[in-house]
C-alpha cells in the first residue's frame, strides 16, 4: 500500500497520559500535514512540517501538543497529559510539494483517539 | 462567519440520480477547490481539484467553481449506491492551510 500510513488506528489513553501518532507519507512526498476532526465540525489544520521543520503551527495548541518530521522516519503528533476534549479523529496527509504549487493532498485513514 | 459553509444534510437519493453538492465561501483569495469523498472510518479520499473558476469533469464527476459568487458545486450523475459517503469540499489560496466544509452526508438508495 503506497497510500499515506497512520498508526495506531485506534488509541485510548487515560486523562495525564501522552498520546504519540504517527504518520508515514505517501513515497516520494515530503510534506506533512495533521488535522483533527471532531463529530459534526470539519477537519481543522493544526500543523504544516516538512522534513526537519515546522513551517505552519498556527492551528496547533500552545500547549501540551507538540509535531516533528525528522529525517528518518515517521511524522509524530504528540499530545502530553491528555484531557478529555483531546478525544478526536487526528488525521494525516501528505503531498510531494507545497501547496503553493498546486498539490494536493492525500489523506490517511486516521488515528482515533479516546481519553478515558 | 466560518471561512466555508457547507450544508451538513443528510441527503437521500435514488439510485441513478442527478446529486448536486454545494458549498460557499467568504474569502475571495481562495483559488484551489477540491472534492474529497469520506467514508464512515476512513480519511478523505481526493475526488476532484480544480484551479479557480470553470468545470472539470471526472467520469460521473464535475466541479463547477464560480468565484464571482463564491460558490463551489459538485455533480453526480447516475448515482450509485457506492457513492453513499460524507462528501467535503475544501479550499485554499496560496498558503498551506486548507479550509474544509463539515461536509454533506449522502445515502443512495439502491
Amino acid at each position: 500500500n503506497a497510500g499515506v500510513m497512520q498508526n495506531p488506528r485506534h488509541l485510548v489513553r487515560r486523562r495525564g497520559q501522552e498520546a504519540r501518532l504517527r504518520c508515514s507519507p505517501m513515497k516520494g512526498h515530503s510534506h506533512v500535514y495533521w488535522y483533527r476532526q471532531l463529530p459534526e465540525e470539519g477537519l481543522k489544520f493544526m500543523v504544516y512540517l516538512q522534513k526537519e521543520n515546522i513551517i505552519d503551527e498556527s492551528g496547533m495548541p500552545k500547549e501540551r501538543f507538540s509535531a516533528e518530521f525528522p529525517k528518518e522516519g515517521p511524522s509524530i503528533l504528540r499530545i502530553q497529559q491528555v484531557v478529555r476534549g483531546d478525544s478526536a479523529a487526528y488525521f494525516c496527509a501528505s503531498s510531494p510539494r507545497s501547496h503553493r504549487e498546486g498539490q494536493p493532498q492525500h489523506f490517511g485513514d486516521g488515528t482515533r483517539l479516546s481519553i478515558l | 462567519q466560518k471561512e466555508v459553509e457547507q450544508d451538513p444534510g443528510p441527503l437521500s437519493v435514488p439510485e441513478g440520480a442527478i446529486v448536486s453538492l454545494n458549498c460557499t465561501y467568504s474569502n475571495s483569495a481562495f483559488q484551489y477547490f477540491m472534492w474529497y469523498r469520506q467514508y464512515s472510518r476512513k480519511g478523505p479520499e481526493l475526488l476532484m481539484y480544480t484551479y479557480s473558476s470553470g468545470n472539470k469533469e471526472d467520469g460521473r464527476f464535475t466541479a463547477q467553481v464560480d468565484k464571482s459568487s463564491k460558490y463551489i458545486s459538485l455533480f453526480i450523475r447516475d448515482s450509485q449506491p457506492s457513492d453513499s459517503a460524507t462528501y467535503l469540499c475544501a479550499m485554499s489560496a496560496r498558503v498551506n492551510q486548507f479550509y474544509f466544509g463539515t461536509g454533506t452526508s449522502l445515502t443512495v438508495i439502491p
